[in-house]
């Protein structure tokens, strides 16, 4: 089976860093993507990591580490629209790359 | 840019009802999925589907069924509605072109049964 934890909610300054973090235990580890999910909306993509380090994409910024089995997503800058939910999910081999979501982090951005 | 398109984004049905979600997509994909999304738990995946007229079952398939007639077309039934299917049900798919492509979602359908 699966098992992804990630803090449920933050609140960060607007202007600052927060970092989201996420531990997962899995067999057939694929690849884990972030979300952003605003309330009421579709999750948007915005991060994918498949081999350790980190990967940088404009503000946001995610890192893996396969041994230790954690993700972080790094936001920069933080605007007031960065309020919202960020999904962990991780994929395993088979078909379809399933995902296996954690239950998100709920981020408020506060002036 | 990839379009997912859910039927509705409201809905209200009675206990017992038989109950049809829709979802389309534009960009060929060959994967679809079914979740809902519950407070406290996150996305679960009720059915998924990779290749015309395939299913399979995902986490919690307990009350549901799929059909995927078509490429583009995947249809969620809930055969009898109970009060605990209350919930947001997003649909998404994924391209198998490349491995590990994102999953794109639809607008989600608050579907509450009564």
């Amino acid at each position: 089976g699966q098992n992804i934890d990630q803090p449920t909610e933050m609140t960060a300054t607007e202007g600052a860093i927060v970092q989201i973090n996420c531990t997962y235990q899995t067999s057939g580890f694929n690849g884990l993507f972030w979300y952003q999910q605003h309330a009421g909306e579709a999750p948007t993509f915005l991060s994918y990591n498949v081999l350790d380090g980190l990967e940088e994409k404009g503000r946001f910024s995610s890192f893996l580490s396969r041994s230790k089995g954690y993700s972080y997503l790094l936001l920069k800058e933080l605007q007031m629209k960065d309020s919202a939910s960020y999904l962990c999910a991780v994929s395993s081999y088979g078909t379809a790359s399933k995902l296996t979501f954690g239950t998100g982090t709920r981020l408020q951005v506060t002036l | 840019d990839v379009k997912v398109t859910q039927s509705s984004r409201y809905l209200v049905k009675r206990t017992g009802e038989k109950v049809f979600l829709e979802c389309v997509q534009d960009m060929d994909h060959e994967n679809m999925f079914w979740y809902r999304q519950d407070p406290g738990l996150g996305l679960r995946l009720i059915y998924f589907s990779y290749d015309v007229k395939m299913k399979e079952k995902g986490d919690i398939p307990e009350g549901y069924s799929v059909s995927r007639e078509k490429k583009e077309r995947f249809s969620l039934i809930l055969e009898s509605a109970s009060t605990n299917q209350t919930s947001m049900y997003l649909c998404a798919s994924s391209t198998q072109i490349y491995s590990n492509q994102p999953q794109h979602f639809g607008d989600g359908t608050r579907l509450s049964i009564l």
